[in-house]
């Protein structure tokens, strides 16, 4: 089953705008990591979130993480073309083996 | 350095048959995971692989198997076919001392079966 729900299921924005995606989860966890997935291609690592930190960056990349909720969001900022691509949002559940996948969220950037 | 590859990138078969798709791991990762991503479904869990042997599997049926060698490459092994089959299956690389906190991707073999 799914443990991860990414929302919105796409989202569509012009060049130079910010995205930003939501991922919920259900189970305690060790962490939760962002991906992306070019055209039903491999899935391209972004960042990893720790269940004992709140917000992280990297590049243009900020994951906020909040485990009241059991929810985590991704900011894109300042987009481009090549930002458009699926992105995933995996937990690291306690417990568990094998990262569990969200559906993604379908990001299109127009030009 | 090189990353996770798989093979064949693409691959038709037929109901019934049996099909072997490879992975070779980052270079001193010694776990392979494999995932399903079938259209719908999103990214199934199928196994998890480290030091030659099965560590964990999602909720597959048997006829999804495979194994790990020496050097550390997997095979995911699929028989009898079917339809629902159809998906692209992505093998993916860690050092077991990170457990699964980063895994890094191949690009996926794309499998279709008619």
């Amino acid at each position: 089953s799914q443990q991860g729900e990414e929302d919105p299921q796409a989202l569509s924005i012009q060049e130079g705008e910010n995205a930003t995606m939501n991922c919920s989860y259900k189970t305690s966890i060790n962490n939760l990591q962002w991906y992306r997935q070019n055209s039903g291609r491999g899935l391209v690592h972004l960042i990893l979130i720790r269940s004992n930190e709140r917000e992280k960056h990297s590049g243009r990349l900020r994951v906020t993480l909040d485990t009241s909720k059991k929810s985590s969001s991704l900011l894109i900022t300042a987009s481009r073309a090549a930002d458009t691509a699926s992105y995933f949002c995996a937990t690291d559940a306690l417990g568990a083996d094998g990262l569990t996948f969200g559906k993604g969220t379908h990001l299109i950037i127009q030009p | 350095e090189a990353g996770v590859t798989q093979s064949p990138t693409h691959l038709i078969k037929t109901r019934g048959q049996q099909v072997t798709l490879r992975c070779s791991p980052i270079s001193g990762h010694t776990s392979v995971y494999w995932y399903q991503q079938a259209l719908g479904l999103g990214l199934q869990f199928l196994l998890w692989y480290d030091e030659g042997e099965e560590r964990n599997r999602g909720n597959f049926p048997p006829r999804f198997s495979g194994r790990q060698f020496p050097n550390y490459s997997s095979e995911l092994n699929v028989n009898a076919l079917e339809l629902e089959d159809s998906a692209l299956y992505l093998c993916a690389s860690s050092f077991a001392r990170e457990g699964q906190e980063t895994q890094y991707f191949g690009p996926g073999t794309r499998l279709l079966v008619l």
